[in-house]
């Protein structure tokens, strides 16, 4: 079993939709949650993090972090073309320094 | 917000030269710094944990000796490929932390070795 599971897509949305993106985990230990965005041969960006239980908005995106599923999503809303980019959730035990990675999904919003 | 410069951000060279590949944290002192790497189409690979005035930590796999990590201050880390070959062709990224805030990533270097 992966240690961060994420389908690797493509999502497709049309523009001005939610795009739900989701993330699961193993170590239950883990305590800081990232999302990153990738554009094709960009580095990644980070577009939200989050620590506690619950939701967490900034702008059109919104995290959700659920610790006893070991579950955490990104939604964004009022999806772009612009918003077309591979994303990638991190996760990271406070006992160790390195993120742990999924492979990310590529999301596609088509005009 | 956070900033992390990364240079050169490409490089073509012969095969058998060293490169070397420096990230730098430009508003904040990063405890740690971060190497990654990434072949097209691949997810990041981990390369090394380095924090600064130590050794770095080295993910299995990774020639220590064939990459060579320097962090000697809490603003410059810097990454060595000696003796490149084709092989060692690829984008590498580095990223930079202040405590329990999160990575931020340089823009890349992406190395080509011919």
């Amino acid at each position: 079993q992966k240690e961060v599971e994420q389908n690797s897509g493509p999502l497709s949305v049309p523009e001005g939709a939610i795009a739900s993106l989701n993330c699961t985990y193993s170590d239950r230990g883990s305590q800081s949650f990232f999302w990153y965005r990738q554009y094709s041969g960009k580095s990644p960006e980070l577009i939200m993090f989050i620590y506690s239980n619950g939701d967490k908005e900034d702008g059109r995106f919104t995290a959700q972090l659920n610790k006893a599923s070991q579950y955490v999503s990104l939604l964004i809303r009022d999806s772009q073309p612009s918003d077309s980019a591979t994303y990638l959730c991190a996760v990271k035990n406070t006992g160790f320094q390195k993120l742990v990675f999924g492979t990310g999904t590529r999301l596609l919003v088509s005009p | 917000g956070a900033v992390v410069s990364q240079h050169p951000s490409r490089v073509i060279c012969k095969s058998g030269t060293s490169v070397k590949i420096e990230c730098r944290s430009l508003d904040f002192q990063a405890t740690t710094m971060f190497w990654y790497r990434q072949f097209p189409k691949q997810s990041l690979m981990l390369m090394a944990t380095s924090n600064e005035g130590s050794k770095a930590t080295y993910e299995q796999g990774v020639e220590k000796d064939k990459f060579l990590i320097n962090h000697a201050s809490l603003t410059l880390s810097t990454l060595t490929v000696t003796s490149a070959h084709p092989e060692d062709s690829s984008f590498y990224i580095c990223s930079a932390e202040q405590g329990n805030q999160p990575q931020h990533f340089g823009d890349g270097t992406r190395l080509s070795i011919l």
